[in-house]
């Protein structure tokens, strides 16, 4: 069946640096691929979307390109900010059911 | 509009009680999910409704847990009698049908629920 494999958490980095989180999924036909994002407290929310392959989801500086030739959905930012540390769940859909296969999640913690 | 809207917020209650946590999914959404939220399992489907009707219940732990959708704008999900290992955040969410495969799912902010 459908599965998402993220990058072990978690993540520390000091502000303004790079960021990368690692997706890799496993999926028969063609699924659609979400990042989401979670803050202290809160539900997730949608951060990008993309939902076909070579499609770039971009929101608030945070970008992901979908691969099918590597069956991957990396997030990358350039530049993070304190305000972005959250824990983030790469998801794809599930078929023609309409539910989302998610990661484990992802701790992000950015340092002033 | 407003989101997906979660009642109670916060839940304390003595283990074998029952507990009932209440969710409106967003006006037009067709289906509807339950999750469940721990540190050491993460993020957990429990149950999920598409037009009111349960398509896919395997995650739903034990006959304790109950979920319903009486009608599109509110579902309960229930617990009877509740144990400690119960404790954690529930969430809802509902999404669209419409070009069903791209669409995101939309979360309340859970309930956060500690059986003692």
């Amino acid at each position: 069946g459908n599965s998402v494999t993220q990058m072990e958490g978690p993540v520390t980095l000091s502000e303004e640096a790079f960021l990368t989180i690692n997706c890799t999924y496993t999926a028969t036909g063609y699924p659609s691929l979400f990042w989401y994002v979670q803050y202290p407290g809160e539900g997730l929310q949608l951060l990008l979307k993309a939902t076909k392959a070579d499609d770039k989801g971009s929101n608030k500086g945070f970008e992901a390109t979908y691969r099918k030739e590597t069956t991957s959905f990396h997030l990358e930012k350039g530049s993070v900010q304190v305000s972005d540390s959250a824990v983030y769940f790469c998801a794809l859909s599930g078929g023609s059911q309409g539910n989302l296969i998610f990661g484990k999640g992802t701790k992000l913690s950015v340092k002033p | 509009d407003a989101g997906v809207i979660q009642s109670p917020r916060h839940e304390v209650t003595e283990m074998g009680q029952e507990v009932t946590l209440r969710c409106k999914p967003i006006s037009g959404h067709d289906y509807l999910f339950w999750y469940r939220q721990t540190m050491m399992r993460g993020l957990e489907l429990l149950i999920y409704f598409n037009n009111n009707v349960p398509i896919d219940d395997s995650g739903m732990p034990e006959d304790r847990f109950s979920a319903k959708m009486p009608n599109a704008s509110f579902s309960t999900l229930k617990i009877q009698p509740s144990e400690p290992r119960d404790s954690a955040v529930y969430f809802c969410a509902s999404s669209s049908g419409q070009g069903v495969s791209n669409q995101p799912q939309h979360f309340g902010d859970g309930t956060r629920l500690s059986i003692l």
